[in-house]
């Protein structure tokens, strides 16, 4: 079953504006990741945020977390051609053991030139 | 290191025959996963492995589908007899622990025809 949704499906920008991408999911969580995939490409992990962290930077990458909406963003400033990929958020439930991670269906992102 | 190794990157086959996909998690890495991707569904958890051991195999889709990890280098997803519709790309990726970030091979596409 997938927890993570995110919005909106496809994102298409000019290169130098900014990006931002929600995932809301549905249950308690121990921590949030956002992966990148490259057409043809296995996923990246960018960043992890735990239950407890509001945000969390990485570069040009800014990703808020709210635990009372269940929601996450994940923000790109200054996009460049390079960030077209798929992004996915990934949600790890924090009241069981021996969970592992759900993905969303992710962000289709185009950057262009 | 190298990262998560899987083989074969491509595989076309025809109804009925059996098919094995191979993973070499990274080293040191105690959990391991094996995904779906398909434009329909997106990315599905089909198995993973605690130290070896099948902790949860809720998403293999049916008894068609087998995953074993005879060693903490190496497993294989076998498909006997494989479908049309098992078309699609299967992932492997590790991790220090159920809970920490994964690292992705780079996919076998599989093409059943």
């Amino acid at each position: 079953s997938q927890q993570g949704e995110e919005d909106p499906q496809a994102l298409s920008i000019q290169e130098g504006e900014n990006a931002t991408m929600n995932c809301s999911y549905k249950t308690s969580i121990n921590n949030l990741q956002w992966y990148r995939q490259n057409s043809g490409r296995g996923l990246v992990h960018l960043i992890l945020i735990r239950s407890n962290e509001r945000e969390k930077h990485s570069g040009r990458l800014r990703v808020t977390l709210d635990t009372s909406k269940k929601s996450s963003s994940l923000l790109i400033t200054a996009s460049r051609a390079a960030d077209t990929a798929s992004y996915f958020c990934a949600t790890l439930g924090g009241d069981q053991a021996g969970t592992a991670l759900i993905f969303g269906k992710g962000t289709t992102l185009s950057v262009s030139s | 290191d190298a990262g998560v190794i899987q083989s074969p990157r491509h595989e076309v086959t025809e109804m009925g025959q059996e098919v094995t996909l191979r993973c070499k998690p990274i080293s040191g890495h105690n959990s391991l996963f094996w995904y779906r991707q398909t434009m329909m569904r997106g990315l599905e958890l089909l198995i993973y492995f605690n130290n070896n051991v099948p902790i949860d195999d809720s998403g293999m889709p049916e008894d068609r589908f087998s995953a074993k990890m005879p060693n903490a280098s190496f497993s294989t997803l076998k498909i006997q007899p494989s479908e049309p519709r098992d078309s699609a790309v299967y992932f492997c990726a590790s991790s220090l622990g159920d809970w920490d970030i994964q690292y992705f091979g780079a996919g076998t596409r599989l093409s059943v025809l």
